[in-house]
């Protein structure tokens, strides 16, 4: 079974540009979690998403960062514009349902300079 | 909403040493909890859950069991190997609540 796939894997870019991450669940999984994780820290929610309604954006800088599903498959998450303290791994999760945990892909780490 | 607390790490043991990684959580009701490890370089990996109270969860040698008497999730090993080297993440609920992670590192 394909796991979460996540591109670009690295991506570095000057503050004010503008990034973009694309993720691709595993087959059937309703549930997909976009998270950021800071060098040390544990990961941070941004968006959850079932099928292709918004759960939970709560922590989602909405000024600069937004996240869409279309289909309720594949999900891009944007930044617009990068600020240096957005570097960090960006993180994809899916899974079938919310009580049995969920599959990671590898992240895309950024660094913005 | 839910939150989750690790203990402060790093936790640098012996090889065949026994493990113990506290995690005590807070939430409305009783959610699903988790154990993810993560390699240096990779994605996290789901060690092991939990769904509901007293339930352990256990897998390539760890154990933790649910406990709603102290909202707690503690992971265990009872002899751990220079593989099990890793970040260790205890996770809580629908929304996947993180706690800050705990790294350990085993020497040989």
């Amino acid at each position: 079974e394909a796991g979460v796939a996540q591109s670009p894997r690295y991506k570095i870019i000057e503050k004010r540009q503008s990034v973009a991450f694309w993720c691709n669940p595993i087959s059937g999984h309703a549930t997909l979690y976009w998270y950021q994780q800071i060098l040390g820290q544990g990961p941070k929610l941004l968006i959850q998403f079932q099928n292709n309604g918004v759960v939970d954006d709560s922590q989602l800088p909405k000024d600069r960062f937004s996240a869409e599903r279309l289909k309720g498959v594949d999900s891009t998450l944007k930044i617009q514009p990068a600020k240096l303290e957005d570097s960090a791994v960006y993180l994809c999760a899916s899974s079938f349902g919310t009580t049995g945990g969920a599959f990671f892909g590898q992240g895309t780490r950024l660094t913005v300079v | 909403g839910n939150s989750v607390t690790q203990m402060e790490g790093p936790v640098t043991l012996s090889e065949e040493a026994f493990l113990t990684i506290n995690c005590t959580y807070t939430a409305t009701g009783y959610p699903s909890l988790f154990w993810y490890v993560q390699y240096p370089g990779e994605g996290l990996q789901l060690l092991l859950k939990a769904t509901k109270a007293d339930d352990k969860g256990s897998n390539k040698g760890f154990e933790a069991t649910y406990r709603k008497e102290t909202t707690s999730f503690h992971l265990e090993k009872g002899s751990v190997q220079v593989s099990d080297s890793a970040v260790y993440f205890c996770g809580s609920g629908s929304r996947l609540t993180f706690g800050e992670g705990t790294q350990l590192t085993v020497n040989p």
